[in-house]
This record gives C-alpha cells, structure tokens and sequence, in this order.
C-alpha cells in the first residue's frame, strides 16, 4: 500500500504552548488529507477534512481556531494544536487519500502529551 | 454511510482461520465494505475492500453475502501480529469520509 508518514511519533509539551503535526504522502499525490483523534479505549474520531489549496472543512465540536490544519502542498498536511492543554493529550492520526478517492492510507500516528 | 455491528471482542488459535463477521444491513448500492486494523498504538492499516463480489489478496479474504447485508473478514493462518482491533467501514464511493465504529478486538491466542 502507499506510504504516509507522521512527525513526530511522540510529543510532550508544556500546557498553553503549540505543537505542529505533519503528515506527507510519501508515494502519491494526497488529493484529500483526514485527521483524527484517539482517546486511549476508544475509536478514532474524525476531526477535519482537508482538500489541498482549500481551507479544511471540521467535524461538529472541533475548534477550528484551536485545531489548524494546513494542506499547502499534495504531499504535506500539518495540524497545529494552539494552546494547547492537558484534556488535549491524545493521540493524532493522519490519513491521506489520492485522486483515485478510493482507498485512503493512514500514518503511524502522533502521541500527544500535554503536562 | 451505512452503519456497522461488529462483534466487540474475539479469539482465534494461532495457525487457524479467523473469521470476523460484520453486519451491515442498510448498506445501499454504491457502497463499498472497507476493512483495516489497527494494532496497538498504531495507525489503522487498510487490509481489503470490496463491493459486491468477493476479494482477496495476500492478507485476507472478504466474502460479502448475496444481499450485502453482511461480510466476513477471513486470516487464512492468523498469527500473534494479527493481534489487533478490527474494523469494518461502509462508504459510498466519491464519500469523503472514513467513519470508525468500535471494532473487534480479536486475540489471537497461542
């Protein structure tokens, strides 16, 4: 399958400071770009939607100012967290999709640890 | 997009076939059955898709039933890395998104 990459794998950080995510299609030009949010025991949950050269489209309940979300290029995504805060402590997750839009490959993930 | 019922949990003995079933009984016609895993502290890894017929390739099985109500994931020889969370996902092609329901957790014993 296609390759996507995520980094960092871990991040700790102190409370009310920013952390960057980015996410890149390594093999495929990434037309469309998901991120998601884990809770340990619990699914992923779908947090924004972005198209590249468009603003990012975000799920119901999730910060838009809080959440920022970069697709500049068809092999690079980032989320920057602003602000962040310890109930932000969770693990990230990155999914890229090409212009095929039928499969969609999802990178190894971010763990987020604010304190 | 359709919603799906998985069992929450399941084991299997090392070296036999597991068999995760997934009921997806209002599925419409343009909607394809996704599976992926997702092994602990990972992110998800797509296995197989299908839309009416069934597939296969070199990890798995997806047989989907007449009707499409339902699908069944098949590792032929599950092993200890096919320990994981399981989950099966309906989307409509053109669909933007991936919708995660809870998954299987299946354990593959030794």
């Amino acid at each position: 399958g296609a390759v996507v990459s995520q980094h960092p794998s871990w991040v700790i950080c102190k409370s009310g400071t920013s952390v960057k995510i980015e996410c890149r299609s390594l093999d495929f030009q990434a037309t469309t770009m998901f991120w998601y949010r884990q809770f340990p025991k619990q699914s992923l949950m779908l947090m924004a939607t972005s198209n590249e050269g468009s603003k990012a489209t975000y799920e119901q309940g999730v910060e838009k100012d809080k959440f920022l979300i970069n697709h500049a290029s068809l092999t690079l995504s980032t989320l920057t967290v602003t602000s962040a805060h310890p109930e932000d402590s969770s693990f990230y997750i990155c999914s890229a999709r090409g212009q095929n839009r039928v499969l969609a490959f999802f990178g190894q993930g971010t763990r987020l640890t604010v304190v | 997009d359709a919603k799906t019922t998985q069992p929450p949990s399941m084991d299997c003995a090392e070296g036999r076939a597991a068999n995760l079933p997934c009921n997806h009984s209002t599925i419409s016609g343009n909607e394809y059955v996704y599976w992926y895993r997702q092994i602990h502290s990972q992110g998800p890894q797509y296995i197989i898709h299908g839309l009416k017929n069934n597939e296969t390739n070199e990890m798995a099985s997806l047989i989907i039933t007449e009707d499409r109500k339902s699908s069944t994931l098949i590792l032929p020889h599950a092993t200890l890395r096919d320990t994981a969370v399981y989950y099966c996902i309906v989307r409509g092609f053109g669909n933007e998104k991936l919708t995660f329901g809870t998954g299987t957790r299946l354990t593959i014993i030794p």
